[in-house]
């Protein structure tokens, strides 16, 4: 079965502060990918890494970087905090190319900034 | 510009009948689509998928029909239980890029 984890499934944090959020998968994926999901938005990409130190932004990348130093961990990170960035961010991975682009989930972090 | 449209936010049907969730979309480059089901509070969770070279994928009570030339895939549960209640997510992506281009969701319940 593939697992992928998440550091924190809820998360209060205050205006300004810096977050990390961390995912790891245990399947060897190549890739992997933070999205958030807000209601009647659907899931929205914000970056995606194909490979450890490599990455690219997704859809709405501002306000957010990412880290990708060994295959099987991505960590997305919120520079400083804002009350727009509560959300649901969800990560996930996938072989990617030719071994399939079906992507696993982790169960999600609900963060909220107050 | 949405690539992928679910059109219906909502759907309720009841429990022993046929839910079908519709999806649409406008990238005739897409080849591989995938469906979604996600419960509150959890990660979504891959339902099934379907290449372009097939119109049809069936995994027990869940069929996935894909229509090229409309641009079109629905999903259908045969018979709806209440634990499918969820909200499904269609997916889009082209087979040599990373990426799914995920629809904005439709909420089902299955009333009992």
């Amino acid at each position: 079965d593939v697992k992928v984890t998440q550091s924190s499934r809820y998360l209060v944090k205050r205006t300004g502060e810096k977050v990390f959020l961390e995912c790891v998968q245990d399947m060897d994926h190549e890739n992997m990918f933070w999205y958030r999901q807000d209601p009647g938005l659907g899931l929205r990409l914000i970056y995606f890494s194909y490979d450890v130190k490599m990455k690219e932004k997704g859809d709405i990348p501002e306000g957010y970087s990412v880290s990708r130093e060994k295959k099987e961990r991505f960590s997305l990170i919120l520079e400083s905090a804002s009350t727009n960035q509560t959300s649901m961010y969800l990560c996930a991975s996938s072989f990617g190319g030719g071994r399939g682009n079906t992507q696993y989930f982790g169960p999600g972090t609900r963060l909220t900034v107050l | 510009d949405q690539q992928v449209k679910q059109n219906s936010p909502s759907l309720s049907v009841q429990e022993g009948r046929i839910s079908i969730l519709n999806c649409d979309y406008t990238n005739s480059m897409f080849d591989y689509f995938l469906w979604y089901k996600k419960y509150p509070a959890e990660g979504p969770t891959f339902l099934i998928s379907i290449s372009s070279i097939k119109d049809k994928n069936e995994d027990g009570r869940f069929t996935v029909f894909l229509n090229k030339s409309a641009k079109h895939l629905s999903l259908h549960i045969v018979p709806s239980q209440p634990g499918d209640s969820a909200v499904y997510f269609c997916a889009a992506s082209v087979w040599s890029s990373y990426k799914l281009i995920f629809g904005s969701g439709t909420r089902l319940l299955v009333r009992p």
